[in-house]
C-alpha cells in the first residue's frame, strides 16, 4: 500500500525566503508523486507532478520538487516566497484503482 | 479544455434533512470520479470513487451514498444528515495512467 507523511503541518518563512516543504512517500512499486496547493474555500491545484521521467520536476508559481528514491523523498522548493504563496500544500502518490493518498497537508504563512 | 463543475457553492442544512450535490465533468470521456471530504483544519479524506457507470466504491462507512448515472455526472446523498457531516466537499475526476486529480471548486456545508 502506498502512503504519504508530510513533515510539519505548519511553516512560516519571511517574504523573499526559501520555502521547503517535506513529503516522505512509501510505495511497492514506482511511483506516481503530487504536489496540490489549495488557497481558502477552493478546490485543490495541481502544482507539479513525477512520472518517473527527470527526477528534478518544476511546475507552476516557481515551484519544483526533486524525487529522491534512496530517500523516498518528493520535497517541495521555491527560491524566494512570495505573499501569494500563503495556501495549504498537499503530498499525494497514485495508489491502485486510479486512487490517490493524500498528506495531512502543510500551511505555508508567508511574512512580510 | 476539461471543466468540472459542483453545486452548490455554499449550504446549510437542519440536521436529519437530505443532501444531494452534484458534480460534472466537461472535455473527457470515462473519468474515474471521487468525491472528498474536508473537516475543518483537516485533510483530505476519500468517501467514494467511481470507474464507470454505476460503478461506486465507498471508503468510509457512513449515511452517505454517491450514484453515477452518467458519464460525466457524479452525485452525493444522503437521507438524513448528521451534525458531522458538515465539512467541505470536493468532487475530483481522473483519468489512467497517471491519475493526476483535478477538483472542482467544492461545497461548503454546514449542518445546524
Amino acid at each position: 500500500a502506498q502512503s504519504v507523511t508530510q513533515l510539519g503541518s505548519h511553516v512560516s518563512v519571511s517574504e523573499g525566503a526559501l520555502v521547503l516543504l517535506r513529503c516522505n512517500y512509501s510505495s511497492s512499486v514506482p511511483p506516481y508523486l503530487f504536489w496540490y496547493v489549495q488557497y481558502p474555500n477552493q478546490g485543490l491545484q495541481l502544482l507539479l507532478k513525477y512520472t518517473s521521467a527527470a527526477t528534478l520536476v518544476k511546475g507552476i508559481n516557481g515551484f519544483e520538487a526533486e524525487f529522491k528514491k534512496s530517500e523516498t523523498s518528493f520535497h517541495l522548493t521555491k527560491p524566494s516566497a512570495h505573499m501569494s504563496d500563503a495556501a495549504e500544500y498537499f503530498c499525494a502518490v497514485k495508489g491502485n484503482a486510479g486512487k490517490s493518498t493524500f498528506g495531512d497537508g502543510t500551511t505555508l504563512t508567508v511574512k512580510p | 479544455s476539461q471543466t468540472i463543475h459542483q453545486w452548490p457553492a455554499t449550504l446549510v442544512q437542519p440536521v436529519g434533512s437530505p443532501l444531494s450535490l452534484e458534480c460534472t465533468v466537461e472535455g473527457t470521456s470515462n473519468p474515474n470520479l471521487y468525491w472528498y471530504r474536508q473537516a475543518a483544519g483537516r485533510g483530505l479524506q476519500l468517501l467514494f470513487y467511481s470507474v464507470g457507470i454505476g460503478q461506486i466504491s465507498s471508503e468510509v462507512p457512513q449515511n452517505l451514498s454517491a450514484s453515477r448515472p452518467q458519464d460525466r455526472q457524479f452525485i452525493l446523498s444522503s437521507k438524513k444528515l448528521l451534525l458531522s457531516d458538515s465539512g467541505f466537499y470536493l468532487c475530483a475526476w481522473s483519468v489512467e495512467p497517471e491519475d493526476t486529480q483535478y477538483f472542482g471548486p467544492g461545497t461548503r456545508l454546514t449542518v445546524l
